[in-house]
């Protein structure tokens, strides 16, 4: 059972324009979320975060929002440039759990034409 | 520099062949885990380590065995290797805070370990 879901394999936007990434996740436990970038022959690399108690958490062209209604939640990237090409990863956890460990979806290719 | 490594980057094995991939990282982080790539799945956690001494399973850990003797050290041992772990692995570490770990977790290159 995929607990956390990125349902587009693949997402393509020109340059200067903006991707918006969607992830859905099924657990209400759930209360951190995190989304991590890989490229290619390299590890995933933390992106940015946020916290079931906030709704949005912004970092210079990254921006996270959160529904928890709709158990949603998105990443915004504003401008897009072409090194953001890369796989990206939602992740979520619960924070106080023993484990915390990270539940990951399946990842989204973005590719962002020149 | 910051940072977890790996090794190897790249196996090819065959089936039975014991097998341990290392995993360092020199951020004196306490939590240290262990995942597996496949098309189509994502990322599973296969073990994690909350300090030295202290392992457990994750969502796939059958087939695997870790250890964690040192702070810095949580290699992945494979004692008979099948074809169906065949994968991408990658080793992770964050800081612990009062024994929860903080999620912001750094990984290693990745080990692509092929068994015939």
């Amino acid at each position: 059972d995929q607990q956390v879901k990125q349902n587009s394999p693949s997402l393509s936007v020109q340059e200067g324009r903006i991707s918006i990434l969607n992830c859905d996740y099924t657990n209400s436990m759930f209360d951190y979320f995190l989304w991590y970038k890989k490229y290619p022959a390299e590890g995933p690399t933390f992106l940015i975060s946020i916290s079931s108690i906030k709704d949005k958490n912004e970092d210079g062209r990254f921006t996270v929002f959160l529904n928890k209604s709709a158990k949603h939640l998105s990443l915004h990237i504003v401008p897009s440039q072409p090194g953001d090409s890369a796989v990206y990863f939602c992740a979520a956890t619960v924070y106080t759990g023993a484990n915390s460990k990270l539940t990951f979806g399946k990842g989204i290719t973005l590719s962002v034409r020149p | 520099e910051a940072q977890v490594t790996q090794n190897p980057r790249y196996l090819i094995t065959v089936t039975g062949k014991k097998l341990t991939v290392t995993c360092s990282q020199n951020m004196n982080h306490e939590y240290m885990s262990w995942y597996r790539q496949d098309p189509g799945l994502g990322l599973r956690q296969i073990y994690y380590s909350m300090n030295v001494e202290v392992t457990d399973k994750g969502d796939v850990p059958e087939g695997y065995k870790v250890s964690r003797k040192e702070k810095r050290n949580f290699p992945l041992i494979l004692e008979s290797p099948s074809p169906n772990q065949t994968s991408l692995y990658f080793c992770a570490s964050s800081a612990g805070l009062a024994g929860l770990p903080r999620y912001e977790q750094y990984f290693g290159p990745g080990t692509r370990l092929t068994v015939t």
